[in-house]
């Protein structure tokens, strides 16, 4: 069966800091991978999408990368944090090749920049 | 920005149906409707999609009206652990790429004892 892993659950980092958030999808191949945030209480905001290993689609402007170092690794990352990067992420994945299904989401991770 | 129409917040008592409204009037043909649901500070969590014709899995049923402008999502027993944000959401069958599912600000459903 198909398993999503995201870590690290919670975070506090101070402004200006370096993050890296990981995502890793386990039991298939070629997944389409998602970075979704969502501030408190709204919706989710779609940040990048990959569909391939090194290809990175990014939704809106903003102060975060995304990179696919590998093909079930998807990685989101800032050079210097803002306070205005303080949300809940959320990593979720998709069968590639298949026209509706669902997409399944990791547990997120709870990010609070001080 | 998200296709779809919901209300901010309803109540459902313990044990009855939970009947969650979605319109889509903008809705095109390809687009298949999705719901998903998210209890607090955890990852969406699937419930059912569909594109035309009612749909029933384990955790609920979706009604699409015949014009599929609108949808309702029905939790025919609510429990207490079914108090969520619920999500409506339209999606072109088409879109294999990225982008494809929208997420708007939801229903938040509080089941009350």
């Amino acid at each position: 069966s198909q398993t999503i892993h995201q870590w690290p659950a919670t975070l506090v980092q101070p402004v200006g800091s370096p993050l890296s958030l990981e995502c890793t999808v386990e039991g298939t191949s070629n997944p389409n991978l998602y970075w979704y945030r969502q501030a408190a209480g709204r919706g989710l905001q779609l940040l990048f999408y990959s569909v391939g290993i090194g290809q990175i689609s990014s939704e809106v402007p903003q102060n975060l990368s995304a990179s696919r170092p590998q093909d079930r690794q998807f990685i989101l990352s800032s050079k210097k944090l803002l306070l205005s990067d303080s949300g809940f992420y959320l990593c979720a994945w998709r069968p590639r090749g298949t026209l509706n299904t669902e997409a399944f989401f990791g547990q997120g991770t709870r990010l609070t920049v001080v | 920005d998200a296709k779809t129409t919901q209300p901010t917040s309803m109540d459902c008592a313990e044990g009855r149906a939970a009947n969650l409204p979605c319109n889509h009037s903008t809705i095109s043909g390809n687009e298949y409707v999705y719901w998903y649901r998210q209890i607090h500070s955890q990852g969406p969590q699937y419930i059912i999609h569909g594109l035309k014709n009612n749909e029933t899995n384990e955790m609920a049923s979706l009604i699409i009206t015949e014009d599929r402008k609108s949808s309702t999502l029905i939790l025919p027993h609510a429990t207490l652990r079914d108090t969520a944000v619920y999500y409506c959401i339209v999606r072109d069958v088409n879109s294999n790429y990225g982008q494809n599912f929208v997420f708007g600000p939801g229903t938040r459903l509080s089941v009350l004892p």
